[in-house]
């Protein structure tokens, strides 16, 4: 069974940069096909795709977001990361990592139970 | 940007049939991306529900059941229990500038 854990800092000032870790367990983050994402939720909000890092390494993110984002991957600690720059109160959110899965319309069959990260100062 | 849309609740009473409808465009749905769902417990992350649009995953009552037409899918619980009273997401592909997956505005399920 895939699981997936998040982990970082729940409190981050503004203008500073956010950076979330998420390990896996019971799977490779090298195993072909899968494409692991950063998803976010604001309080009482939809789900916001943030981006993704696949098992070759390849990255696509939210044009919305592109510029301030960053995933990055090792295969060493099996887990993939998420760096947000200059975040401001907009990005106070709870960040989930889960794992996309299929070729046509990738899906998110594991999530992590997610982590709440807080702009402020 | 709002790329799928979901009204924003839904409810019934139990044992009864509810629909959660999401439309797209024809730069999602409408292009042929196959539609997933997820239910969201409260205080919990989001569970793959449907994928596939019609597909159930292991494990996901048959009372939960997907469907797919033109620019829009829907979502129909059956047999409605107070176990169903969560949030819904669907969740697609779009090939516009909106990003690659997208996912609809949510639907709250209150069993009355």
């Amino acid at each position: 069974q895939v699981q997936l854990e998040e982990s970082g800092p729940g409190l981050v000032k503004p203008s500073q940069t956010l950076s979330l870790t998420c390990t896996v367990s019971g799977g490779s983050i090298s195993g072909s096909g899968y494409y692991w994402s950063w998803i976010r939720q604001h309080p009482g909000k939809g789900l916001e795709w943030i981006g993704y890092i696949s098992y070759t390494g390849s990255t696509y993110y939210n044009p919305s977001l592109k510029s301030l984002v960053t995933i990055s991957l090792d295969k060493s600690k099996n887990h993939f990361s998420l760096k947000l720059s200059s975040v401001t109160a907009a990005d106070t959110a709870m960040y989930y990592c889960a794992r996309g899965f299929g070729v046509v319309t990738p899906l998110f069959d594991y999530w992590g139970q997610g982590t709440l990260v807080t702009v402020s100062s | 940007q709002t790329v799928l849309t979901q009204p924003p609740s839904v409810s019934g009473a139990p044992g009864q049939r509810v629909t959660i409808s999401c439309t797209g465009s024809s730069s999602n749905i409408g292009a042929g991306y196959d539609v997933h769902w997820y239910q969201q417990l409260p205080g919990t992350a989001p569970k793959l529900l449907i994928y596939g649009n019609n597909n159930r995953p292991s494990g996901v009552p048959d009372r939960f059941s997907g469907s797919k037409s033109g620019t829009s899918a829907s979502l129909a619980i059956t047999g409605l229990q107070a176990e169903d009273e969560a949030d819904y997401y669907c969740q697609s592909y779009d090939s516009s500038l909106s990003g690659l997956y997208v996912f609809g505005t949510g639907t709250k399920v209150t069993v009355l």
